[in-house]
C-alpha cells in the first residue's frame, strides 16, 4: 500500500541533543513537507522540499534542518538550537510541487518528540 | 493579520443528529478550502475539498459550503456516529505552496 511512514512513532530527547525524524513516502509525490502540531493551534510548516535536492523555510524554520537527496525521503533534524522542540510533527507530501494541483496532503502518523 | 478561526470548543451532538462546523477566515483569498479528519495522536486525514468558485460539495454523509463573500465554510455530518467521533480541521489552499490550517474542532457523538 502506498502511504507515508514517519519513524519514530515517539523520542526522547535530553536537552542540547538533535534528533532526526525519518519520513519515507512511496507515492511518488513531488513535494514533501514537514509540521509541527500543539495543542490549541493549527499545523505550522517548517520547511518543504518541491524536489530532490531543493527545499525551502516555512514559517517555523528556526532551529530545523531537513535534506532531500531521494525523492522518497525528507528527514527532519531538531537541533538544539530549537528552545521549545516538545510537540507532534507530521510529515506530509502532495502530488506536484508549485501552484498546480489541488494542494491535498497526505500525512504520515506523526513522531512525538518530548524533551527531557 | 491572516487568521482561520474554527470554534476552539468541543461540539457535542447525538447519534443521528447533524453536526455542523465552521471554519472562519480573514485576508486569504484562497483557490481551495480542504477539511481534513485527525484522530487523537494521528495524522490528519483528507476529506473534501472545495473551490472558490463552488459553493458547495458532498461526499456520502459530509456537506461543505463555501461563501467567499462572508469568508467561511461549514462543514456538515449527516446522520452522525459515534465513529464520526474526531477532530476536523479546516485549510486554506492559496494555489502556492503553503497550505494553512486553523486548530480544529473536537466533535463528540454519543451513541
Amino acid at each position: 500500500d502506498g502511504g507515508i511512514t514517519q519513524s519514530p512513532k515517539y523520542l526522547f530527547r535530553k536537552e542540547g541533543q538533535n534528533v532526526t525524524l525519518s519520513c519515507e513516502q512511496n507515492l511518488n509525490h513531488d513535494a514533501m513537507y514537514w509540521y509541527r502540531q500543539d495543542p490549541g493551534q493549527g499545523l505550522r510548516l517548517i520547511y518543504y522540499s518541491q524536489i530532490v535536492n531543493d527545499f525551502q523555510k516555512g514559517d517555523i524554520a528556526e532551529g530545523y534542518s531537513v535534506s532531500r537527496e531521494k525523492k522518497e525521503s525528507f528527514p527532519l533534524t531538531v537541533t538544539s538550537a530549537q528552545k521549545n522542540p516538545t510537540a507532534f510533527y507530521l510529515c506530509a507530501s502532495s502530488i506536484r510541487a508549485g501552484g498546480a494541483g489541488t494542494g491535498e496532503l497526505f500525512f504520515g502518523e506523526g513522531s512525538r518528540l518530548t524533551v527531557l | 493579520s491572516q487568521k482561520i478561526e474554527q470554534n476552539s470548543e468541543a461540539l457535542n451532538i447525538q447519534e443521528g443528529k447533524t453536526a455542523t462546523l465552521t471554519c472562519n477566515y480573514t485576508n486569504y483569498s484562497p483557490a481551495y478550502l480542504q477539511w481534513y479528519r485527525q484522530d487523537p495522536g494521528r495524522g490528519p486525514v483528507f476529506l473534501l475539498l472545495i473551490r472558490e468558485n463552488e459553493k458547495e460539495k458532498r461526499k456520502e454523509r459530509l456537506k461543505v459550503t463555501f461563501d467567499t463573500t462572508l469568508k467561511q465554510s461549514l462543514f456538515h455530518i449527516t446522520a452522525s456516529q459515534p465513529a464520526d467521533s474526531a477532530t476536523y480541521l479546516c485549510a486554506l489552499h492559496t494555489g502556492g505552496f503553503k497550505t494553512i490550517f486553523g486548530a480544529g474542532t473536537r466533535l463528540f457523538v454519543k451513541a
